[in-house]
This record gives C-alpha cells, sequence and structure tokens, in this order.
C-alpha cells in the first residue's frame, strides 16, 4: 500500500527566503504525487501535482516540486517566501490502480519570521 | 464564488445526540469527499460517492453515515457523537477520481460536549 512521510513537524524561515519541505512516498510504482496547502481555518488548496513526464512541476503562488524516483521524494520549494505563505503543507500520493482516494502526509506548518 | 460550501462552519452537540453536516457544490463534479481532520494531523478519508455509488473506507465507523440526494448536495451524519469525534470535517468533489483535483470545502468544525 502506499504512504507518504513529511518528516518535519513545523518550520520556520525568515520572509525572502528560500524554502523546501520534504515529502517522501512509498509506492512500487510511479505514483501520483500531490502538494495541498491549508491556510488557517480552511480547505485544502492544490498547489501542484505529478502524474508522469517532466520531473520539475511548476504550481500555483509561485511553488514548484521535483520528483526523484531514486530518492523516492517529491520536495516542495519557493524561492522566495511570502508571509502569506505560512500554513500548512499536506504531501499526498495516489495510484492508477486505486483512484478512489488519495493519501495525506501528516502535514509541515510552515511559519515566516518577518 | 464559493464552489464547495459547508455549512454550519462551526457546530456544537451533545454527546450522543445525532448531528448533520452539510456539503454542496457547484462545480457539476462527480464524486464527494468526506474527510475527518483532527488537530495537527492529516485528512482522513472517511467515504465518498461515485454520483450514486457510496463508498465507505474500512475504518470508517458505523457511528458515520452519509447522503446523496442529488448531484450538488452530500450530507454526514453522526448518529451518536462521541467526545473522540470532535474534529474539523471536510467536504472535497472531484471531477471523476481522486487523482484529479480535489477542491476542498471550508470545513465544519465539530465540537461536542
Amino acid at each position: 500500500a502506499q504512504s507518504v512521510t513529511q518528516p518535519d513537524i513545523h518550520i520556520t524561515v525568515s520572509e525572502g527566503a528560500s524554502l523546501e519541505l520534504r515529502c517522501n512516498y512509498s509506492y512500487g510504482a510511479t505514483p501520483y504525487l500531490f502538494w495541498y496547502v491549508q491556510s488557517p481555518g480552511q480547505g485544502l488548496q492544490l498547489l501542484l501535482k505529478y502524474f508522469s513526464g517532466d520531473t520539475l512541476v511548476q504550481g500555483i503562488k509561485g511553488f514548484e516540486a521535483e520528483f526523484k524516483r531514486s530518492q523516492s521524494s517529491f520536495n516542495l520549494r519557493k524561492p522566495s517566501v511570502h508571509w502569506s505563505d505560512a500554513a500548512e503543507y499536506f504531501c499526498a500520493v495516489g495510484t492508477y490502480s486505486s483512484a478512489s482516494k488519495i493519501i495525506f502526509g501528516s502535514g509541515t506548518r510552515l511559519s515566516i519570521r518577518p | 464564488d464559493a464552489m464547495v460550501i459547508q455549512n454550519p462552519r462551526y457546530q456544537v452537540t451533545q454527546f450522543g445526540k445525532p448531528v448533520t453536516l452539510s456539503c454542496s457544490q457547484t462545480l457539476n463534479h462527480n464524486v464527494m469527499y468526506w474527510y475527518q481532520q483532527k488537530s495537527s494531523q492529516a485528512p482522513k478519508l472517511l467515504f465518498h460517492y461515485y454520483d450514486k455509488d457510496f463508498n465507505n473506507e474500512a475504518d470508517t465507523p458505523d457511528n458515520f453515515q452519509s447522503r446523496r440526494p442529488n448531484t450538488s448536495f452530500c450530507f454526514l451524519d453522526i448518529r451518536s457523537p462521541g467526545l473522540g469525534d470532535a474534529a474539523m470535517y471536510l467536504c472535497a468533489t472531484s471531477r471523476a477520481s481522486a487523482t484529479d483535483t480535489q477542491y476542498f470545502g471550508p470545513g465544519t468544525r465539530l465540537t461536542v460536549l
């Protein structure tokens, strides 16, 4: 069964600094990978997703993620964070054979230092 | 414009008193999901509908039920809420499968006294 791990529970970065949030997945075949963001008291919003093709995926709000099969990773990056990026970030994995559900990681809370 | 609407945003109920949460969508999506999210945890899928076909997760307690009377609306019924059911309940929709983009509502925060 597929699973996803986000090793960092909470990260604080300074405004304007670069960001990388880690995500590792477990699945034998090529997974479907997602990053969702959840602002306080809100539902989740899709930032980007990877199914196949180019391993560097561009998303909304200036985010990108890179699929690395050799490392079973799908890390999220942003070159310069803004105070409005403070939120909870969830990595998720799905499979073609089980398209009825995706599995979310436990999330990484991002705080921005002024 | 809101695409997935959840009502109420906050719900307080008493231990054992049935409660119904509502979700509606304007996207005309085939699939509707209900997730339970406890504090600082990942959303946990309870069940989903593909059109009228109901799909229950194996570990969803019998205390949780759902109804989808039409494409636009889906309800979550908690028959006898316990203290452990206090959580944020998120409704989401997708066009045809979970690997399509899921659109989430803002959630209903349930408190059980």
